[in-house]
């Protein structure tokens, strides 16, 4: 069985600090992992994806995360907030077969000016 | 640009009234699966077609059904909505290519549902 927590519902930060948004896993087998982001009344967009490949994974608009396996995490780090940034983030896990995702309860990062 | 399309993006029913919800796809991609996701919670996939194969989740309700008549579309019936069905109907596709690849889903907009 898989499944993913994310710590804190709701993360605030300012504009131009770090962000950080926490993610464990649960898997039995080697997880695939993935980052989505979803703004108000829009589907999720990929960020990034670790697929047992490097273990630190960049993605887009100054996203990255790495992961750890002996900590079963993988935290979704930005060195700058940007105002755009302000969205759910939501974590999820799939199997080798990738034909199951299970998605954490999600994020919601507010930037301050 | 290639992408997921759904349609209606609002959809309302009344209480007990089926409604059909539909999504298309120019990704050509074999695998469509169809996510529930309710206010501030996480998606919760409902059911996926890996080409015409259909996989149900256990916890699934029978209230909802889906088909898949070709590669580009993909429905999902709900045979009588009840109030607690609100939500977010979230539609993904993703491209199997074998071997590990092809392993990101691709979203569309989603369809609001209201029931009244």
């Amino acid at each position: 069985a898989q499944s993913v927590t994310q710590l804190g519902s709701h993360v605030s930060v300012s504009e131009g600090a770090l962000v950080l948004l926490r993610c464990n896993y649960s898997s039995s087998v080697p997880p695939y992992l993935f980052w989505y982001v979803q703004y108000p009344n829009q589907g999720l967009q990929l960020l990034l994806k670790y697929t047992s490949a490097a273990t630190l994974v960049k993605g887009i608009n100054g996203f990255e995360a790495e992961f750890k396996k002996s900590e079963t995490s993988f935290h979704l780090t930005k060195p700058s907030a940007h105002m755009s940034d302000a969205a759910e983030y939501f974590c999820a896990v799939s199997d080798q077969s990738f034909n199951k995702f299970y998605f954490g309860s999600g994020t919601k990062l507010n930037v301050k000016p | 640009d290639a992408m997921v399309i759904q349609n209606p993006r609002y959809q309302v029913t009344q209480f007990g009234k089926p409604v059909t919800l539909s999504c298309s796809q120019t990704l050509n991609h074999n695998v469509m699966y169809w996510y529930q996701q309710k206010s501030s919670q996480a998606p919760k996939l409902l059911f996926h077609y890996y080409d015409k194969d259909f996989n149900n989740e256990a916890d699934t309700p029978d209230n909802f059904q889906s088909r898949r008549p070709n590669t580009s579309f993909c429905f999902l019936d709900i045979r009588s909505p009840g109030l607690g069905d609100a939500a977010m109907y979230l539609c993904a596709t993703r491209g199997d290519r074998g071997g590990g690849t092809g392993n990101e889903q691709f979203f569309g907009p989603g369809t609001r549902l209201t029931v009244l």
